[in-house]
């Protein structure tokens, strides 16, 4: 079965840092990835995904990751952190085979980012 | 575009009530999911549609909660009876394609079910 590991609760960083939110997967075959935010009082909003090809995906408000496949990761990065991104952010997989396979998220890293 | 739009925003019922939350998916996007998402959690899928037929409700507890997805397009999830640990945010969300499994998923703002 696929899933999702987030291992930070919570992530601080001060304004203008780099910052770097992690996410590890599990699947049998080839994963297809993504990552949301999630606002306060808001739905999840699409940030970027991974399906194929280049390992370094970049994605809305400056935010990109890094599909490393030996070590099952794929990290929310951004060069230089805004207090506006202080939100909880989800990463998701799904498995990559036919047939039908939902969408698993991890249990949210929720990112703060002090002025 | 219009995004995935659903009602109420908030519902506080009693334990052992019903209740039943509405959705409208983005226009033209066939596959439809219902999520629960407890707090502290992420979201976990309790049905998916692709237009009007159920494509995955193996999460879904069928002995309280159902959903329907009429015409394929507006859909309803309800909960009868209600039970405490029912208290999370249903989220609904759509995406244009299930074929298209690489396709992301655009979610509604959700609503917060308090059960007491």
């Amino acid at each position: 079965a696929q899933s999702v590991a987030q291992p930070e609760d919570q992530v601080n960083v001060a304004e203008g840092n780099p910052l770097t939110v992690k996410c590890t997967y599990s699947v049998s075959g080839n994963p297809y990835l993504f990552w949301y935010v999630q606002y306060p009082n808001r739905g999840l909003q699409f940030l970027l995904k991974y399906i194929t090809g280049d390992n370094l995906v970049k994605g809305s408000y400056g935010f990109e990751a890094e599909f490393n496949k030996s070590q099952t990761s794929f990290h929310l990065k951004k060069p230089s952190a805004l207090v506006s991104d202080s939100a909880l952010y989800f990463c998701a997989v799904r498995e990559f085979f036919s047939g039908n396979t939902p969408l698993v998220f991890g249990k949210g890293t929720r990112l703060s980012v002090i002025a | 575009e219009a995004g995935v739009a659903q009602s109420p925003r908030y519902k506080i019922i009693e334990k052992r009530q019903s209740v039943a939350f509405w959705c409208n998916p983005i226009s033209g996007h066939a596959t439809l999911y219902w999520y629960q998402q407890i707090l502290g959690q992420g979201p976990k899928l309790l049905i998916q549609f692709q237009n009007n037929g159920v494509v995955d409700d193996s999460q879904l507890p069928k002995d309280r909660f159902s959903a329907e997805r009429l015409k394929g397009v507006d859909s309803t999830l309800k909960i009868q009876p209600a039970k405490l640990e029912d208290s999370a945010v249903y989220l609904c969300a759509s995406s244009l394609a299930r074929r298209t499994r690489w396709s992301e998923a655009f979610f509604g703002q959700g609503t917060r079910l308090t059960v007491v």
